[in-house]
C-alpha cells in the first residue's frame, strides 16, 4: 500500500527548540492522527484532527489539518528530553474498507540535553 | 483504564510451530486491524475485521490467519511460522460508528522465528 511522504527522516535537536514535522500525500483523507512510538512500545495517539483547516493542541504540541486534506504538520514547542521517539503521521478515510489507515514513515526525534 | 492488550509481549519460536497471538479491546470498537513493523518497511496491515465474524485482507496477508468470533477479541494466527514472519506485531482498534475514529494500539508482540 502506499506511504505517506514523512518529513524529516530524522531531527537532532537541543533541548528547548522548537521542532516541525510534515506529512503530504496525494490522497485526499478525512482524519489526520499523529502518533509517538518508544523503541518497542506501540504507537501512542499524540493528536487527532477531523476538520480541514483544524488546528488543535496537546500541551506543547499544535498540529493541523492541511485545507486541502492531503497535508499536515505537527510542532513540538520547547522540546525536552523525553520528547526522543519516533513520530509517525497516519491518514485514516472511512468507507466500505473500515478505517484505513495510511502511516508515513515516521521521524526520528533525537533531543540533546 | 482503555486500552488494546496484546499477548505475549516476546516470543521466540522454531520454524512451523503453530503459534497465536492475542488481542483484546475494551472499548467496544468495531474496527480492528494488525500491522507488522519492520525497519525501512513501516507499519504494514496485515489482516483488519470491521466486525463480528467479518475479515479481510490488508496489504501482507500471506502466511497469517485471523478470526472475530467476539468483538472485544481478534488474534492472529501463524499456522507454519517462517524466518522471514520475524517482526514486531501490532493490534489496533478504532470504531467506525462515532465521530472519533482514531486508532488505538496494543503495546506489540515481538516475534522471532529460528
Amino acid at each position: 500500500g502506499q506511504q505517506l511522504n514523512q518529513s524529516p527522516q530524522s531531527m537532532f535537536i537541543q533541548e528547548g527548540e522548537d521542532v516541525s514535522m510534515n506529512c503530504t500525500s496525494s490522497s485526499i483523507f478525512n482524519t489526520w492522527l499523529w502518533y509517538k512510538q518508544d523503541p518497542g512500545e506501540g504507537p501512542v495517539l499524540l493528536i487527532a484532527l477531523y476538520k480541514a483547516g483544524e488546528l488543535t493542541s496537546n500541551g506543547r504540541l499544535t498540529a493541523q489539518f492541511g485545507i486541502t486534506r492531503k497535508d499536515s504538520f505537527l510542532n513540538i514547542s520547547a522540546s525536552i528530553p523525553s520528547d526522543v521517539g519516533i513520530y509517525f503521521c497516519a491518514g485514516q478515510l472511512r468507507g466500505n474498507a473500515g478505517n484505513m489507515l495510511t502511516f508515513g514513515g515516521g521521524t526520528r526525534l533525537m533531543v540533546k540535553p | 483504564e482503555a486500552q488494546v492488550t496484546q499477548n505475549p509481549r516476546y516470543l521466540i519460536t522454531v520454524t512451523g510451530k503453530k503459534l497465536t497471538v492475542t488481542c483484546s479491546q475494551n472499548m467496544n470498537h468495531e474496527y480492528m486491524s494488525w500491522y507488522r513493523q519492520d525497519p525501512g518497511l513501516g507499519l504494514r496491515q496485515i489482516y483488519y475485521s470491521m466486525n463480528v465474524e467479518v475479515t479481510d485482507k490488508g496489504d501482507v496477508p500471506e502466511g497469517y490467519k485471523v478470526s472475530r468470533k467476539e468483538k472485544r477479541n481478534f488474534p492472529l494466527i501463524l499456522e507454519s511460522p517462517s524466518p522471514n514472519q520475524t517482526s514486531l506485531y501490532f493490534c489496533a482498534s478504532s470504531s467506525t460508528t462515532g465521530v472519533n475514529t482514531e486508532a488505538f494500539f496494543g503495546q506489540g508482540t515481538r516475534l522471532t522465528v529460528v
